[in-house]
Formats: structure tokens, C-alpha cells, sequence
């Protein structure tokens, strides 16, 4: 069975730390790995990752896949409070069209 | 441009009553996905189509749950009869043929008592 795992479910921390959130994943016919925030409402797209080893970046965002290790990370540096969402790692599989299997998600607390 | 549009915001019922929720898609996005999120279970897929066509309806819970899409612009997701475990936020997204990136609508917050 497809499936995706994240870690840790919860973090809570201070704003201004640095935080990377973790996925690891088990797909049959493995395309790529997407990374969503989702706050209150609709989770919104962040990153696809396809290649290994080659590291996206979207401001304080940075997310990078190791296909080796079946795995990928989400990194946030000097982190705000609007930063506090969940965020949800999802593997698309190749089965002739696009299925995304999501993770449980991390759910991130920033303090002030 | 507008995303991906869905009706009703909330949607309360009571067990027995039949439900439909529904999805406008982005226009000229030919991929179309329905998902229900719950503490419990997360985010999952139900039913996608492309070019209108169910594509996999595998992840739909039972016979109560069917979906349409008759036309580029227009889907539906219908619950009949209607249970308190149907109680969950069902979102629709969509996204273009070959491409990876699906975009999600706000959901409907469904309610059954």
C-alpha cells in the first residue's frame, strides 16, 4: 500500500528558529513529492520536488528529495508567526494519470 | 483568475438527508479531484476525473458516495443518505493533464447530525 509519513505530527517553537519538517514516503511508481501549507482553509501549493539532491527555494522556504533514502525535508529558517500552519507532503504516483497520496501532515506552532 | 470554486461554504444536515456538494475547476484545467479531510484520516482522495472521464473511483467509501462531472466546468459530489461519519471538510482541486500541481478550493465543511 502507498504511503506517506511525516515528522513530527506537532512542533511548537519560538519565532525566529529555524524548523525542518520531515517526509518520508512509500510509492509504487514514484513521479514526484509536493509540499502544501494549508492554514485555515485550502492547503496551498508549495513545492514539487523530482530530482534528487537539487534544493528549492521559495524565500525562508527551502525543501530538498532524496530519492536514496526515500525521503524529503522542509525547511523554514528565522521563522514568523504567520508561519504557523500544517503542512502536508504528498508522492504522486505514475498510474497513468496524477494521484496524490498526502502524509498526515506536520502541524507548526510559531510563538512570538 | 479565479481558482477552483466549490459550494456550499457549510453544509449542515441531518443523517438520512441527501447531500451534493459542488466544484467549479480552474478554467482550462482538465484534471479534476475530490478529497475528504479528517483528524482521523487525513486528506483522501476519492475520485478524479480527466477530460470529465472518472478516472479512479477507488478511494470513494461506498455506494452512498458518487461523483459527475458532465461537463469542463462543473462537478459534483452526492452523499445519499447521508451519515454523522460523513462529517468532514471535502475539497475539490484541479490541475492540468500532465502536470503535477493540483490547486485546492476552500472545501465545504459538511455537518450531519
Amino acid at each position: 500500500e502507498d504511503k506517506v509519513v511525516q515528522s513530527p505530527l506537532s512542533l511548537v517553537v519560538h519565532e525566529g528558529d529555524t524548523v525542518t519538517l520531515n517526509c518520508s514516503y512509500e510509492v509504487t511508481n514514484f513521479r514526484s513529492l509536493l509540499w502544501y501549507k494549508q492554514e485555515k482553509k485550502a492547503p496551498t501549493f508549495l513545492f514539487m520536488l523530482t530530482s534528487s539532491g537539487i534544493e528549492k527555494k521559495s524565500g525562508r522556504l527551502s525543501s530538498i528529495l532524496d530519492k536514496k533514502e526515500l525521503s524529503s525535508i522542509l525547511n523554514i529558517t528565522a521563522t514568523q508567526t504567520g508561519d504557523s500552519a500544517i503542512y502536508l507532503c504528498a508522492g504522486m504516483l505514475i498510474q497513468g494519470a496524477q494521484k496524490l497520496v498526502f502524509g498526515q501532515g506536520t502541524r507548526l506552532t510559531i510563538n512570538p | 483568475d479565479a481558482g477552483v470554486i466549490q459550494s456550499p461554504r457549510h453544509e449542515v444536515t441531518e443523517m438520512g438527508q441527501e447531500v451534493t456538494l459542488r466544484c467549479k475547476p480552474i478554467s482550462g484545467h482538465n484534471s479534476l479531484f475530490w478529497y475528504r479531510q479528517t483528524m482521523m484520516r487525513g486528506l483522501e482522495l476519492l475520485i478524479y476525473f480527466n477530460n470529465n472521464v472518472p478516472i479512479d473511483d477507488s478511494g470513494m467509501p461506498e455506494d452512498r458516495f458518487s461523483a459527475k462531472m458532465p461537463n469542463a466546468s462543473f462537478s459534483t459530489l452526492k452523499i445519499q443518505p447521508s451519515e454523522p461519519r460523513d462529517s468532514a471538510v471535502y475539497f475539490c482541486a484541479s490541475s492540468q493533464w500532465g502536470t503535477d500541481t493540483q490547486y485546492f478550493g476552500p472545501g465545504t465543511r459538511l455537518t450531519v447530525l
